[in-house]
């Protein structure tokens, strides 16, 4: 258990609904990220916060997906309109300032399955 | 980021060390190598990171090249609970770097009994 939580794990919704995704990370930690793997594929960066400022978006973030983090603690995850496409696990990681800029740590992911 | 290149698999049998390569040949000056693992349905876990000096800790080793074209991971006795992909990822500060980390599809080590 690294500290970061994600709920739900799994979450099964139908093409067209939305859904929507919950992070929280280490409570010291500024920063937040957004990933999504794919089948036999590493996660890829969706989007970063730090503190409650969304401060960069991937361009395989589109208009449907939304991310915020509300007084830099948690941070949501919302998918609209879904698609087959969006299957894939959400993973959440969080880091602090400090000399290790790239040590992550990871959540257990979502799991979303869009039929 | 400067690019990897990781194998796609390997096997270790348990009890042994397991070294994994990885090739980044355009690494620049300020890039340090990154080691992650992610256990099957799990999200990655944050191994060992350097920069030109050899590295160690409680997981690992890591031996990086004098020209720092290349690094090694190595496991000194390999568990059953280390079959995991690895990931070897470079990346560097350039101020205002949001410090996200880019992925490739890693190594699948599997050890056997």
């Amino acid at each position: 258990d690294t500290g970061v939580s994600q709920d739900p794990r799994h979450k099964i919704t139908k093409r067209g609904q939305n859904v929507t995704f919950r992070c929280d990370p280490i409570s010291e930690h500024n920063r937040l990220y957004w990933y999504r793997q794919t089948l036999g594929q590493g996660p890829e960066f969706l989007t970063y916060f730090q503190n409650e400022a969304q401060l960069e978006k991937s361009r395989l973030l589109s208009d449907r997906f939304s991310a915020e983090r509300p007084k830099g603690s948690f941070s949501t995850l919302e998918i609209q309109r879904t698609e087959q496409g969006d299957s894939a696990m959400y993973l959440c990681a969080s880091s602090s300032r400090g000399k290790n800029l790239y040590e992550q740590y990871f959540g257990p992911g979502t799991r979303l399955t869009v039929t | 980021d400067a690019k990897t290149t990781q194998p796609t698999s390997m096997d270790c049998a348990e009890g042994r060390a397991a070294n994994l390569p990885c090739n980044h040949s355009t690494i620049s000056g300020n890039e340090y190598v990154y080691w992650y693992r992610q256990i099957h349905s799990q999200g990655p876990q944050y191994i060992i990171h350097g920069l030109k000096n050899n590295e160690t800790n409680e997981m690992a080793s890591l031996i990086i090249t004098e020209d720092r074209k290349s690094s090694t991971l190595i496991l000194p006795h390999a568990t059953l609970r280390d079959t995991a992909v690895y990931y070897c990822i470079v990346s560097g500060y350039s101020g205002g770097s949001n410090y996200k980390l880019t992925f490739g599809k890693g190594t699948l080590l599997t050890v056997n009994p």
